[in-house]
């Protein structure tokens, strides 16, 4: 089955602690990007992946980093997440070229205490 | 002023009713559009794609473009209580070399049996 995951889903932490969240996509799509989904403000991009070793800022970097060392995972790196950073996160990739439909992870909640 | 405007609802209707979703934008750039359905804890799926203007049709669904208005709409016909989830629309420029997409804030719609 075609798909995108994410994990952890749920994670409850502390101000400070480095948390990883990983993505992971068996389509060998090119693309990949992350964004963050808060109420009231939509879909925002963070971070996106044209391809490996290839990643650039979106719209709402600070505080993040990303890397691309194989094709198909992209994990999302918060070294001191901060309370701000609460959020509901959702991993994407697509076929580049393939205009911009992008297929979505499950989403990963994330809570910084 | 946001780039891409939603009416967040949330929009209660009856089973069978013609539902209406629309989406006002700023950015005359953009060109591909976008229809997204996101249920409760889940990742947004690509429920309909267009290209500049125009309508297109698929089963229940219907999308139009008016670019001259900056104007978006998603009509479902025949809406069943399935169909309740949140429906955000989005939009990208042509070459999007980022593959951003911008969202609105999406739009609650709740079908009642």
């Amino acid at each position: 089955e075609a798909q995108v995951t994410q994990n952890p889903r749920y994670l409850i932490t502390v101000t400070g602690k480095k948390l990883t969240v990983t993505c992971s996509q068996n389509m060998n799509h090119e693309y990949m990007s992350w964004y963050r989904q808060d109420p009231g403000l939509g879909l925002r991009q963070i971070y996106y992946s044209m391809n490996v070793e290839v990643t650039d800022k979106g719209d709402v970097p600070e505080g993040y980093k990303v890397s691309r060392k194989e094709k198909r995972n992209f994990p999302l790196i918060l070294e001191s997440p901060s309370p701000n950073q609460t959020s509901l996160y959702f991993c994407a990739s697509r076929i580049q070229g393939a205009g911009d439909t992008q297929y979505f992870g499950p989403g990963t909640r994330l809570t910084v205490l | 002023q946001k780039e891409v405007e939603q009416d967040p609802g949330p929009l209660s209707v009856p089973e069978g009713a013609i539902v209406s979703l629309n989406c006002t934008y700023s950015n005359s750039a953009f060109q591909y559009f976008m229809w997204y359905r996101q249920y409760s804890r889940k990742g947004p799926e690509l429920l309909m794609y267009t290209y500049s203007s125009g309508n297109k049709e698929d089963g229940r669904f219907t999308a139009q473009v008016d670019k001259s208005s900056k104007y978006i709409s998603l009509f479902i016909r025949d809406s069943q209580p399935s169909d309740s989830a949140t429906y955000l629309c989005a939009m990208s420029e042509l070459y999007n070399q980022g593959g951003k997409l911008i969202f609105g804030q999406g739009t609650e719609l709740s079908v009642k049996p």
